[in-house]
């Protein structure tokens, strides 16, 4: 079974702090994804990577980055923490051969005051 | 820009009530296309999905969707819902370019709330 796992569940944070959310996979996927899902939008593309210490921006990459040190290991950073930053995050990962499946961990609800 | 639409955003059934939900995208070329579940306080999980062949494709729990190419649509269906199948439904498309990046554009989301 594939197992995506996302460091916290639930994260209070002030504006202007410097938010990490990591996300670890177990099985050696090239892939990997950070999306935030809100209420009536779905789910949006922030971030992505294909291969260690390579990324692509997705829909909405303004206010975060991202690192890819380990191929295991995908992180995703708030700068500068707003409210608008409010959101569930979830990561996800797939093997990078044709159509295959994303998977996708528990989700980080991120509340910032 | 490629896009997804699923036309209910909120739906409430009655045991035993007949499901569809609506999915449309926008994107003219070949298209890898999913459903995906996410049941309260759990993952979001992966519930069938198409890429070629039988346009009817099942899925688990009795889920199944059709593929109409020349609608752009995949609808998800089941006979008869159950308390247990309250959740948001997402449908979602990998059109063709994306390769192997196995990048995924999501709809906003259909909340299914099922009464006993």
């Amino acid at each position: 079974d594939v197992k995506v796992t996302q460091s916290s569940r639930y994260l209070v944070k002030r504006t202007g702090e410097k938010v990490f959310l990591e996300c670890v996979q177990d099985m050696d996927h090239e892939n990997m994804f950070w999306y935030r899902q809100d209420p009536g939008l779905g789910l949006r593309l922030i971030y992505f990577s294909y291969d260690v210490k390579m990324k692509e921006k997705g829909d909405i990459p303004e206010g975060y980055s991202v690192s890819r040190e380990k191929k295991e290991r995908f992180s995703l950073i708030l700068e500068s923490a707003s409210t608008n930053q409010t959101s569930m995050y979830l990561c996800a990962s797939t093997r990078q051969r044709y159509q295959e499946t994303q998977y996708f961990g528990p989700g980080t609800r991120l509340l910032v005051l | 820009a490629q896009s997804v639409s699923q036309h209910n955003h909120h739906v409430i059934l009655s045991e035993a009530a007949s499901l569809e939900l609506g999915c449309n995208y926008s994107y003219g070329g070949t298209v890898n296309l999913f459903w995906y579940v996410q049941y309260p306080g759990q993952h979001l999980q992966l519930l069938l999905k198409y890429f070629s062949g039988d346009p009817l494709v099942k899925g688990i729990k009795g889920f199944e969707a059709e593929f109409i190419k020349s609608k752009f649509s995949f609808n998800l269906r089941k006979p008869s819902v159950q308390w247990s199948d309250t959740a948001e439904y997402f449908c979602a498309v990998n059109p063709n370019y994306g390769g192997a990046t196995n990048k995924l554009i999501f709809g906003t989301g259909t909340l299914l709330a099922v009464q006993p």
